[in-house]
């Protein structure tokens, strides 16, 4: 198992345009979630799905922000008409919910910069 | 909301010295947690700690849950190079991975 892997690793766009970035987590984990980080804090959390069922969304998620995960296995995350206060790096990370608390497994991020 | 203090902010230490960094809350957490995180990469588990007052080592790294629920400490003992990175505090009441951050502390380890 190579772990939870992100894609883009990183992203420019021009504020107004719509930017979309996959996550695969690790393959046998039915939880999966978006934190987003900026520079000199820690993560913060964004949303999360068990299966393909979104559970819960922070209210730091926006309208602009949409995320899926259709077949309980990879999850997208889109931003409609970015801003440049959606400049961060976004961390996917995944887990096996079982009794008690979940071990949490990040990827590598996508570091997004609005211009 | 919820608020996690983490300090110092950083810290520049020779090679083989003991490093202690804790983190304090104005709340309690159930479950304490802690990670390192490299440059461009996400956060890694080091330790969690799930009971208050318990103490729990992982190679030269040992954790503190603290006794009120609202502080854990870690110490990094005889520190390497590699120790090198952003030491981020997590505590979480929800068992579902929905854990809230410290602002973490910047380790540099001067070989």
């Amino acid at each position: 198992d190579t772990g939870v892997s992100q894609d883009p690793r990183h992203k420019i766009t021009k504020r107004g345009q719509n930017v979309t970035f996959r996550c695969d987590p690790i393959s046998e984990h039915n939880r999966l979630y978006w934190y987003r980080q900026t520079l000199g804090q820690g993560p913060e959390f964004l949303t999360y799905f068990q299966n393909e069922a979104q559970l819960e969304k922070s209210r730091l998620l926006s309208d602009r922000f949409s995320a899926e995960r259709p077949k309980g296995s990879f999850s997208t995350l889109e931003i409609q008409r970015t801003e440049q206060g959606d400049s961060a790096m976004y961390l996917c990370a995944s887990s096996l919910s079982t009794e008690g608390y979940e071990k949490l497994f990040f990827g590598s991020g996508t570091q997004l910069s609005v211009l | 909301g919820q608020q996690l203090n983490q300090s110092p902010q950083s810290m520049f230490i020779q090679e083989g010295e003991d490093v202690s960094m804790n983190c304090t809350s104005s709340s309690i957490f159930n479950t304490w947690l802690w990670y390192k995180q490299d440059p461009g990469e996400g956060p890694v588990l080091l330790i969690a700690l799930y009971k208050a007052g318990e103490l729990t080592s992982n190679g030269r790294l040992t954790a503190q849950f603290g006794i009120t629920r609202k502080d854990s400490f870690l110490n990094i003992s005889a520190s390497i190079p590699s120790d090198v990175g952003i030491y981020f505090c997590a505590g979480d009441n929800t068992n579902a991975g929905k854990s809230t951050f410290g602002d973490g502390t910047t380790l540099t380890v001067k070989p």
